[in-house]
């Protein structure tokens, strides 16, 4: 099984600030299949990048993502009120099988 | 608009059985794998059960394998998942959510969740 490892567990930046969270897999992974999700509290995730670098509807150009292999990267440019959130990847892969980082708190400083 | 509404959670005793329902609408539902997720309080997403949008294949994680059972009824547009030999560490927000058309290899709308709590 392949187990996804996000870091930090906890941010705490200003709004304004850009941000790259990191998620690294224990193998390789492929970029068609690695996704990431927002959460707020109370809340269910939604998606926001697949394939790696591919924004869902209505996700604002600020969010981006990149990476290949074992190490991905989420990056924030110009951080909202709205994005402090918990982050989460997610990797698909045979038999299926789905897991999830364990996630990254992005809190306001 | 898609919309997903999951319901059924309740406080169960260890061992007891639950029948967990999500009613989809705002897309043709037959033609999308569906699946389960949950969340443990306080704690990260763990994925639970995928069906795909036939209901011929259905596929679980480890943790509920063997326990758990998905199902559907594209009449309905509906979602099932029956937990059976339930224990407290099954005590989480569920929540239905739609793969994509093409993979299903990410979850692009989620519903609300329904609360399952496994207590004595």
């Amino acid at each position: 099984e392949i187990v996804l490892t996000q870091s930090p567990g906890t941010l705490s930046l200003s709004p304004g600030k850009r941000v790259t969270l990191s998620c690294r897999a224990s193998q390789s992974v492929s970029s068609s299949y690695l996704a990431w999700y927002q959460q707020k509290p109370g809340q269910a995730p939604r998606l926001l990048i697949y394939a790696t670098s591919t924004r869902a509807t209505g996700i604002p150009d600020r969010f981006s993502g990149s990476g290949s292999g074992t190490d991905f990267t989420l990056t924030i440019n110009k951080l909202e009120p709205e994005d402090f959130a918990v982050y989460y990847c997610q990797q698909y892969g045979n038999s299926p099988r789905y897991t999830f980082g364990q996630g990254t708190k992005l809190e306001i400083k | 608009e898609v919309q997903l509404l999951e319901s059924g959670g309740a406080l169960i005793q260890p061992g007891g059985s639950l029948r967990l329902s999500c009613a989809a609408s705002g897309f043709t539902f037959s033609n999308y794998g569906m699946t389960w997720v949950r969340q443990a309080p306080g704690k990260g997403l763990e994925w639970v059960s995928i069906i795909t949008g036939s209901g011929t294949r259905a596929y679980y994680g480890d943790s509920v394998k063997g326990r758990f059972t998905i199902s559907r009824d594209n009449s309905n547009n509906t979602l099932y998942l029956q937990l059976n030999g339930l224990r407290a560490d099954d005590t989480a927000v569920y929540y239905c959510a739609r793969g994509d058309r093409v993979t299903a290899s990410r979850f692009d709308y989620w519903g609300q969740g329904t609360l399952v709590t496994v207590s004595s």
